[in-house]
């Protein structure tokens, strides 16, 4: 059974820092990986999705990476500003006829200040 | 543009009482779709999927059950809701194949 865990379980950075979020997952058998955001009772914002095949995905300043062997990837946040506060979710895409079927870490709940 | 729509927003219901929480996706045809719920301090679980009309997998034995009665709609429903229901619940589409998930806004039940 496909684990995720997401570390930190919470973050709290001032403005301008760069940060890094972490995902693990204990089956390297994936299809892809997304990083989503969510922020308070709101439905998740889909930032990035890496293949299995690929090494990284970027998007403005958000860089996600993905070691698949190593079951780790991790969220790039440059120059973070208040409005990047909210909750971060990775989640994991199996491989086969599941595909579809995400694994979600608990998340990594961000807060910058100003 | 697609877009996903979910409703009620909120709903407060009493424990025995019958559930229908109605998610529709526009602008988009033949999506997978999916419920998730979101319970403090347990993450984001994988309730039902559907690849085509009428075609439900359930990933965890529960009190609920899912319909498609129609391509875009997904409907999630109880007969008898318990205290453990309460939650947000949260409604997704992707095109065929596991592409990005896009998420509606999402339906807060609280059982009392």
């Amino acid at each position: 059974k496909q684990e995720v865990t997401q570390i930190p379980a919470a973050l709290s950075v001032p403005e301008g820092e760069n940060l890094v979020l972490n995902c693990s997952f204990t089956d390297s058998a994936i299809y892809n990986l997304q990083w989503f955001r969510q922020d308070p009772g709101k439905g998740l914002t889909s930032l990035l999705l890496i293949q299995s095949s690929q090494r990284e995905q970027t998007s403005g300043r958000l860089n996600a990476s993905l070691d698949k062997s190593s079951g780790r990837s991790t969220l790039y946040i440059a120059a973070s500003q208040p409005g990047d506060s909210a909750t971060y979710l990775c989640a994991v895409c199996p491989g086969g006829t599941s595909y579809g079927k995400l694994t979600f870490g608990q998340g990594t709940i961000l807060t910058v200040h100003p | 543009s697609q877009t996903i729509h979910q409703w009620p927003a909120t709903l407060v219901q009493p424990v025995g009482s019958p559930l229908s929480l109605e998610c529709t996706v526009e602008g988009t045809s033949n999506p997978n779709l999916y419920w998730y719920r979101q319970a403090a301090g347990r993450g984001l679980q994988l309730l039902f999927y559907s690849v085509g009309i009428g075609q439900i997998s359930s990933e965890v034995p529960q009190n609920l059950s899912a319909s498609r009665p129609q391509d875009r709609q997904f409907i999630l429903s109880s007969k008898k809701l318990l205290l453990s229901d309460s939650g947000f619940y949260l409604c997704a589409w992707s095109v065929l194949g596991p592409g990005t998930q896009y998420f509606g806004p999402g339906t807060r039940l609280l059982v009392l």
